[in-house]
Formats: structure tokens, sequence, C-alpha cells
């Protein structure tokens, strides 16, 4: 137990579908992030946000839409995506936004859209 | 940009052998090394974090080293056991305050 959840932990979504992703962390950190792990290629930033504000988007599509409400929570809100969207997106935290920081990672959910 | 490359892509050791995991990196501008496990399926746990003004980490069989003017980092793994079997990744955090992942290295400890 990391002290990061995420649910669903499996997700199959036609492309016409809107669906969420959600992540929790009771460690009480400040900064959390989303990633994307798609098969034979590293672990892709996608999102971060430090203190419920945005702070980093790596050219993602707007398909892709995140949500922080409040320092424990992040949400990912999918709508439109394509088959190329099917990945593991995982959610990470850590104390500070400062690259000094130790990354926690929740378990990820696996995404597949047909 | 800063590109991490991970060698071996793949390894497999009888059980009790000790093996070394490469990471090198291209921009020697970095925060910190952290080196994950991850299981097949599941998220990533971390295992050990150097900061950029440490030479070297151990916890339990692992030690990591780091040498930040030549780009690279090592993670030792002593008396190896099947359930070291995972895939082992290297990320650095750069003066942009993000992570930058390897490839990662299967690894199989073989009974």
């Amino acid at each position: 137990e990391t002290g990061v959840t995420q649910t669903p932990r499996h997700l199959v979504m036609g492309m016409t579908n809107k669906k969420s992703l959600k992540c929790e962390q009771h460690l009480g950190h400040n900064a959390m992030y989303w990633y994307k792990q798609s098969a034979k290629k590293p672990l892709e930033l996608m999102f971060v946000y430090s203190l419920e504000e945005r702070v980093e988007n790596n050219s993602v599509p707007s398909r892709f839409s995140p949500e922080c409400p409040n320092s424990s929570h992040l949400f990912l809100h999918l709508h439109t995506l394509q088959p190329e969207d099917s990945a593991l997106y995982l959610c990470a935290s850590s104390q500070g936004r400062r690259g000094s920081y130790e990354q926690y990672f929740g378990p990820g959910t696996r995404l597949t859209v047909t | 940009k800063q590109e991490v490359t991970q060698i071996p892509a793949a390894l497999s050791v009888p059980e009790g052998e000790n093996l070394v995991l490469n990471c090198s990196f291209t921009d020697s501008a970095i925060y910190n090394l952290q080196w994950f496990r991850q299981d097949p399926g599941k998220g990533l746990t971390s295992l050990l974090l150097i900061q950029s003004s440490q030479r070297e980490q151990t916890s339990g069989r692992l030690n990591a080293s780091l040498d930040k003017s030549s780009g690279r980092s090592t993670l030792y793994i002593a008396a190896s056991q099947p359930g070291d079997s995972a895939t082992y990744l290297c990320a650095v955090s750069d003066y942009g305050q993000n992570f930058v992942f390897g490839p990662g290295t299967r690894l199989s400890v073989l009974p």
C-alpha cells in the first residue's frame, strides 16, 4: 500500500464515451502528477499540479482534461478518445514540486479504447 | 532535451547472482535520480532516491550509485532472489522539475 489509490483499476470505453479516472493520495503531499505508460514506450509525464494549480501540461491533446479540486484528489476526464490512447495511466504524488522530492505512485488504471 | 536510456533491456540470471543494471542520461544538470521497480500491470514502487550531491544510496540488498559528470547511474542487486523479478526503471528530475523516465530493464531471476 503506497498511500496513493486509483479507481477504476480497469476501464474499457468506446471512442464516443466520456469517463473519468480518479486518484487520491493519503500522504499529505502537495504535488500530484498524471503519467501515461504505453507498451514499449517510457513513461510520459502528462500533467503536474502543485497546490491545486496546474503547473505543467506536456502537449497533451485536449481530449484529456485534468482536474484537481484539492491537494488530495486528482481526476483525469476523458472524452472522444482514440484507440492509441489505450495505456496504463499512473498517478503519482510528492511532498512538493521541486525535483528533490521522491515520487510515490498509485497502482494505475488500465484503459482500453475500442 | 533530457534522454534516459537503460541497458540491458532484459536480463535473466540464476538465483543468488549479484547483478548490475545501468542507467544513462544525456544532460547532467539534474536534481536527483530515482530507481523504481514495476511488477507486471502494476504501479511503480520507489526503491532508492539519490540527490545530485550524493554518490550512492543503499537499502538492504540494493545499492545505487550516481556519477553526474558522466551521466550514469548503476543499481546493484546482491544475492538476487526470484522475488526480485520485475522491470526496473530509472528516472531523473531536471531543473525544470520534470521527471524523465528510462524504458526500463526487465529482470528475471530463475529459481
